[in-house]
């Protein structure tokens, strides 16, 4: 089954402790993103790939971090998380030109930072 | 300004209804447009693409406007189970560059 997985589901955290959220897709898309969602505001890019070891920031990518060195993996990084990265995430994959076909959204991490 | 700007709503409608909600954006030069259906608290899932000729899925039509850069998306026959928020999307001249709306929401009553 064509799975984009996230993990973890909900998290609760303090500020300052690094975490990871981890995204790992089967399809073998070359296409992978980061979005946050939070009232109001929609959802926002934080970082995108379009290959492995190629990735560029989005429109909000203060505070976070991505790698990609393998084509299924894009893991999100917050090195020290503050409260205002309290949001819900997404990670999105796209096997061609995502402008063409839109994304596959995982199924999302609740991330609260007290 | 924002990038896209929908009616948050909600609409609140009876079951069989025809509903229709508009989405505006503000690059004239936006390249491929979408409808995104999500559920409270779940991921977002594409609806369908939108195309410059207007196309249908099912009870679903959504039209693209550019002259006026608004796209639209009607819902004939509401279902109990179209309640949701539906998310307008625009992609722009960067292929990976998506900007979402904020959504609007539809409560479809008995």
């Amino acid at each position: 089954e064509a799975q984009v997985t996230q993990n973890p589901r909900y998290l609760i955290t303090v500020t300052g402790k690094k975490l990871t959220v981890t995204c790992s897709q089967n399809m073998n898309h070359e296409y992978m993103s980061w979005y946050r969602q939070d009232p109001g505001l929609g959802l926002r890019q934080i970082y995108y790939s379009m290959n492995v070891e190629v990735t560029d920031k989005g429109d909000v990518p203060e505070g976070y971090k991505v790698s990609r060195k393998e084509k299924r993996n894009f893991p999100l990084i917050l090195e020290s998380p503050s409260p205002n990265q309290t949001s819900l995430y997404f990670c999105a994959t796209s096997g061609g030109r995502a402008g063409n076909y839109g994304y596959t959204f995982g199924s999302g991490t609740r991330l609260t930072v007290v | 300004r924002k990038e896209v700007e929908q009616d948050p709503g909600p609409f609140n409608v009876p079951e069989g209804a025809t509903v229709a909600f508009n989405c505006t954006y503000s690059n004239s030069a936006s390249q491929s447009f979408f409808w995104y259906r999500q559920d409270c608290r779940k991921e977002p899932k594409l609806l369908m693409s939108v195309y410059s000729s207007g196309n249908e899925d099912g009870r679903f039509t959504a039209q693209l406007n550019r002259a006026s850069q608004y796209i639209s998306l009607l819902i004939r026959d509401s279902k109990l189970s179209d309640s949701a928020t539906y998310l307008c999307v625009v992609n722009e001249n960067n292929f990976n560059k998506f900007y979402f709306g904020s959504g609007t929401k539809l409560n479809v009553k008995p």
